[in-house]
This record gives C-alpha cells, sequence and structure tokens, in this order.
C-alpha cells in the first residue's frame, strides 16, 4: 500500500459528459502529480501541483484541468469527454517539489467512455 | 512526448535467468529512476540513480548510468516468475520542472 488513495477505481461514461477524479497523497506529502496512462501513448505526464500550486504542466489537454485544496488532496476534471480519453489515471505524490526523491502512485482510476 | 525510451519493449525469459532492460534519455539529467508496474495497477519505486553515479545496487537489481551515452540499464538477476510485470524508466526533464517523464516500458515475463 503506497498510502496514496484514488477514487473511483473504476469509472465508465458516456462521451461529451464530464468526471472528476480524486486524489489523496500520502500523509505529509505536498507534491500531486496526475498522469495518464494508455496503451498507444504509454504513461503521459499531465500535471504537477505543490503545496495548492500548479508547479508543472505537461500534455494535458484544455478539456481538463485539476486543482490541488488546502487539505492536499487533489482533484482531476475531466469534460467533453471523448472515446479516446478512456485511459487509467494515475496519481502519485511526494514529499517535494523536486525530483530527488521517489513518487508514490495510487492504484489509478480506470475511465471508460462509451 | 517520451524523455526515456527502454529496450527491449519484451523480454521473455526463465526463472533463474538474468534480465536486462536499458533506457535512453534525450536531454541531459538530474537523477534516473526505475519503477515496477504489475499488470494494470499502481507503479512502485525501485530505484533511484543520481547523474553523479554510474552504478547502484538494491537485492537483486542492479542499475548503471552512463550520463556519456545518456542511458541506463536494470539488471534483475536469479529473475522468479514474481518479476513478471513492467519496468519503466523516469528521468527528469527540463520542459516538464519537477515531474518524472516515464519511458513506454518494459514487459518482462518470467516463466517457471
Amino acid at each position: 500500500d503506497s498510502g496514496v488513495t484514488q477514487t473511483p477505481k473504476h469509472l465508465i461514461t458516456a462521451t461529451g459528459q464530464r468526471v472528476t477524479l480524486r486524489c489523496s497523497p500520502r500523509s505529509g506529502d505536498l507534491s500531486v502529480y496526475w498522469y495518464q496512462q494508455s496503451l498507444d501513448q504509454g504513461l503521459q505526464f499531465l500535471i504537477q501541483y505543490y503545496n495548492g500550486e500548479e508547479r508543472a504542466k505537461g500534455n494535458i489537454l484544455e478539456r481538463f484541468s485539476a486543482q490541488q485544496f488546502p487539505d492536499l488532496h487533489s482533484e482531476l476534471n475531466l469534460s467533453s469527454l471523448e472515446l479516446g480519453d478512456s485511459a487509467l489515471y494515475f496519481c502519485a505524490s511526494s514529499p517535494i517539489a523536486g525530483l530527488n526523491t521517489e513518487a508514490f502512485f495510487g492504484q489509478g482510476t480506470r475511465l471508460t467512455v462509451v | 512526448s517520451q524523455q526515456g525510451e527502454e529496450d527491449p519493449q519484451a523480454l521473455s525469459i526463465q526463472e533463474g535467468e538474468n534480465a536486462t532492460m536499458n533506457c535512453s534519455y534525450k536531454t541531459s539529467i538530474n537523477n534516473l529512476q526505475w519503477y515496477r508496474q504489475n499488470s494494470g495497477r499502481g507503479l512502485v519505486h525501485l530505484i533511484l540513480i543520481r547523474s553523479n553515479e554510474r552504478e547502484k545496487h538494491s537485492g537483486r537489481l542492479r542499475v548503471t548510468l552512463d550520463t556519456s551515452k545518456k542511458s541506463s540499464s536494470l539488471l534483475i538477476t536469479a529473475s522468479r516468475a514474481a518479476d513478471t510485470a513492467s519496468y519503466f524508466c523516469a528521468t527528469d526533464s527540463n520542459q516538464a520542472g519537477t515531474a518524472l517523464i516515464f519511458g513506454k516500458g518494459t514487459t518482462l515475463s518470467v516463466s517457471s
């Protein structure tokens, strides 16, 4: 158990809909990362938050947004969903913003868009 | 975009054999990490090697780093069926700031 909790574990929704994925980082970790994993694109970095502020941005679509709340949990919002958004979405956390430490991954949310 | 590229994409070996996976990356790094993923589950950190280190060991794992060639290798000795998983290298990236950028991984299958 990594200590990172993601909910829900599975999500099935229709095209055009909006969903929210939730991540609770390990206790004490200030940094949260979101990744998308699909068969064709591999593990793509979406966005990072550190102590409530956006820290780094990767290949995140404009239809996607995220935030980190004062209690450090994070939410990833996906809107106007398309079939191609079907993927595993992972959240990871680390104690600091830098990369001189390991990241701890949650078990992921499997999103299926039909 | 991918920073690291693992090679081979897939590897099948027998229990007891050694498995070697390679990772090449494009830009300079501060450190490189290896992660393991069992099918459909979260990634688990294996080892971190800093840019000023050449080799690091952890149990049956040995990681090397050659910054001049921008490459790293992960060696798993005396493989077990439980080592069956996908293995990813991850690097920091100037483009992404402080985020880990992963390659597409090597899928290792160890048969008994």
